[in-house]
């Protein structure tokens, strides 16, 4: 059984401070990780996808990749009301396990 | 067509009945997925297509549901016999390959009563 988990939090941070929201996974050959944002009443958008080691930057945003601890997180830097979401991390397998499995996500709230 | 279009946005259907959704990926996208959520949850796995073919049906609950793809681009979920716990958001998503980025059309909202 693969497994995604995240800290269902709710996660509350003030205004233009960092986010740091965390995902553990239990399939070792994953191979490719996403973070989703979901605004409530909406469907998943994607904001960052990541399939290295390290760290990879767009915006505001960073995401870290380490495999060998299986662990993937996501930084929002000068955090802004409007982030105030639900943060889904999802993790696609390898061979013919091709899915994405999702955690059941960190709710981020983001005070003014 | 610009993103994943899911009809219709929202159904409504009496215990029993039988329910078909549908689901227009971004075109030129040749894998496509369907996934249900609960409140407070992930999306839950369903099917996956790789072009006509259901290359893993694993999540599907029973032999209620059941997804098909006759042209490799436009799906149908069908629920027979729709039973009250069959009510969430029902999600596709596309991508371009196996292994990129999966896109999520606005999703269907089934309510059975």
């Amino acid at each position: 059984q693969k497994e995604v988990e995240q800290n269902s939090g709710p996660l509350s941070v003030p205004e233009g401070a960092i986010a740091s929201l965390n995902c553990t996974y239990s399939d070792r050959v994953s191979q490719s990780f996403f973070w989703y944002r979901q605004y409530s009443g909406k469907s998943p958008e994607l904001i960052m996808s990541i399939y290295s080691n390290g760290d990879k930057e767009d915006g505001r945003f960073t995401a870290q990749l380490n495999k060998a601890s299986q662990y993937v997180s996501l930084l929002i830097r000068d955090s802004q009301p409007s982030d105030s979401a639900t943060y889904l991390c999802a993790v696609r397998g390898s061979g013919s396990a091709r899915q994405l499995t999702f955690g059941s996500g960190t709710q981020l709230t983001v005070l003014p | 067509g610009a993103g994943v279009s899911q009809t219709p946005s929202n159904k409504v259907t009496e215990k029993g009945k039988y329910v078909e959704l549908r689901c227009d990926p971004i075109s030129g996208h040749t894998a496509l997925y369907w996934y249900r959520q609960s409140l407070g949850q992930g999306p839950e796995f369903l099917i996956y297509f790789q072009g006509t073919g259901a290359a893993d049906d694993s999540g599907l609950p029973n032999d209620r549901f059941f997804a098909v793809r006759p042209e490799g681009s436009v799906s149908t979920l069908k629920i027979q016999r729709t039973e009250r716990g069959d009510s969430a958001v029902y999600l596709c998503a596309s991508s371009r390959g196996a292994n990129t980025e999966a896109f999520f059309g606005q999703g269907t909202r089934l309510t059975v009563v």
